[in-house]
């Protein structure tokens, strides 16, 4: 079964450092999302890609974040600059219409 | 804005007892309703939904009615597995225009023999 998939399972980082988080949607999907859980918190939206182009995105979704798709199958997030709140697990997510498919997620933990 | 609420856990009960973990919500318009699970190790997959007031939604036992009266949408079972051992989202979408989930926080279910 198509299933999307994310890396790194688990990253550790410096307060400041950049990173990005990688996933590969289900092929036929058209659209992408980003969310992220910080812990004992709610699920967060992040954004939402579609065409190429950012089709919603929410407060949380600041300059410090951006979003690509470099070859047709990746979906990354970038964080330009750390900081500790940034620690949470990131759920990659993808669709073709209306219902999402979301990945393991990527726990990011900012020192 | 836009929340969901959702019981707080750790859940934990006997295998074969019933469940309910208890949803409202609180939104603009006539939003979506859907439960998600997160199995160990895994990410989240769509269990059931309902997209207007009345509907059932139902997937493996589980079932929640979307309640516009009391904006709720529990979900039940009536005889749960070690298997159903997982976290539980509750979540909302709004109209045809935005495909954003809003979710609760999940409640954790443990389900022992």
């Amino acid at each position: 079964e198509p299933e999307v998939t994310q890396t790194p399972s688990h990253q550790v980082t410096q307060m400041g450092q950049e990173v990005i988080l990688r996933c590969v949607p289900i092929s036929n999907h058209l659209y992408f999302y980003w969310y992220r859980q910080i812990l004992g918190q709610k699920v967060e939206f992040l954004v939402s890609f579609y065409n190429n182009e950012i089709s919603e995105k929410s407060e949380i979704f600041d300059d410090q974040f951006s979003v690509e798709r470099p070859d047709g199958s990746n979906f990354t997030l970038k964080i330009r600059s750390t900081k500790l709140e940034d620690s949470a697990m990131y759920f990659c997510a993808s669709s073709f219409r209306r219902e999402l498919f979301f990945g393991e997620g990527s726990r990011l933990t900012v020192l | 804005g836009d929340s969901v609420t959702q019981m707080e856990g750790p859940v934990t009960l006997s295998e074969e007892a019933c469940l309910t973990i208890n949803c409202t919500y609180t939104a603009t318009g006539y939003p979506s309703l859907f439960w998600y699970v997160q199995y160990p190790g895994e990410g989240l997959q769509l269990l059931l939904k309902a997209t207007k007031a009345d509907d059932k939604g139902s997937n493996k036992g589980f079932e929640a009615t979307y309640r516009k009266e009391t904006t709720s949408f529990h979900l039940e079972k009536g005889s749960v597995q070690v298997s159903d051992s997982a976290v539980y989202f509750c979540a909302l979408r709004l109209g045809a225009g935005s495909y954003q989930l809003t979710f609760g926080k999940g409640t954790k279910l443990s389900v022992i023999p």
